[in-house]
């Protein structure tokens, strides 16, 4: 079974520019999460779909982050214009949610802001 | 919002040793779950722990569920190399993570 698939791996961008980040999840995985890990520190989620709706988008900073879903697989997180203080780690979770809290990760998408 | 306190922040310790780590928190929550993170990767969930007072293990990892609902515990027997990494606490209130506890090895 594949597992999150996430692009691209590594981004460097200048401040003030936009970025985007696709994730796949696992096949029939309806539960998508964005999260945020700036180094040093633990995941922090962003935004939370169930299928192509929010569940959760309470921590995403939504002057400059926009995410969807829109039909309910892929995802795209947005950040437009970036600030130094984006660079991070930007996770991509899936989950059956058979089991509360059983997430599955990609490796990841790291973004340098300079 | 809630904060989880991940005890201790690092550790460095002789391949060979057990290793105990914990988490706390001022909240009650439903589900403990612990996650390991190599460098690169994204976390990996090690142990999900469902019911106060469960005490469960994947092979040389154990976790507990504490009574109270506010903590718990990982503990790792014999260290190997491939030990190494960040390990998270998990609850289910939004899927909050800890700070982590870094595992080092030394050689």
């Amino acid at each position: 079974e594949a597992g999150v698939a996430q692009s691209p791996r590594y981004k460097i961008i200048e401040k003030r520019q936009s970025v985007a980040f696709w994730c796949n999840p696992i096949s029939g995985h309806a539960t998508l999460y964005w999260y945020q890990q700036i180094l040093g520190q633990g995941p922090k989620l962003l935004i939370q779909f169930q299928n192509n709706g929010v569940v959760d988008d309470s921590q995403l900073p939504k002057d400059r982050f926009s995410a969807e879903r829109l039909k309910g697989v892929d995802s795209t997180l947005k950040i437009q214009p970036a600030k130094l203080e984006d660079s991070a780690v930007y996770l991509c979770a899936s989950s059956a949610g058979q089991k509360q809290g059983e997430l599955f990760f990609g490796e990841g998408s790291r973004l340098t802001v300079l | 919002g809630q904060q989880l306190n991940q005890s201790p922040q690092s550790m460095f310790i002789q391949e060979g040793e057990d290793v105990s780590m914990n988490c706390t928190s001022s909240s009650i929550f439903n589900t403990w779950l612990w996650y390991k993170q190599d460098p690169g990767e994204g976390p990996v969930l090690l142990i999900a722990l469902y019911k106060a007072g469960e005490l469960t293990s994947n092979g040389r990892l154990t976790a507990q569920f504490g009574i109270t609902r506010k903590d718990s515990f990982l503990n790792i027997s014999a260290s190997i190399p491939s030990d190494v990494g960040i390990y998270f606490c998990v609850t289910d209130d939004k899927i909050i993570f800890g700070k982590g506890t870094r595992l080092h090895i030394l050689p």
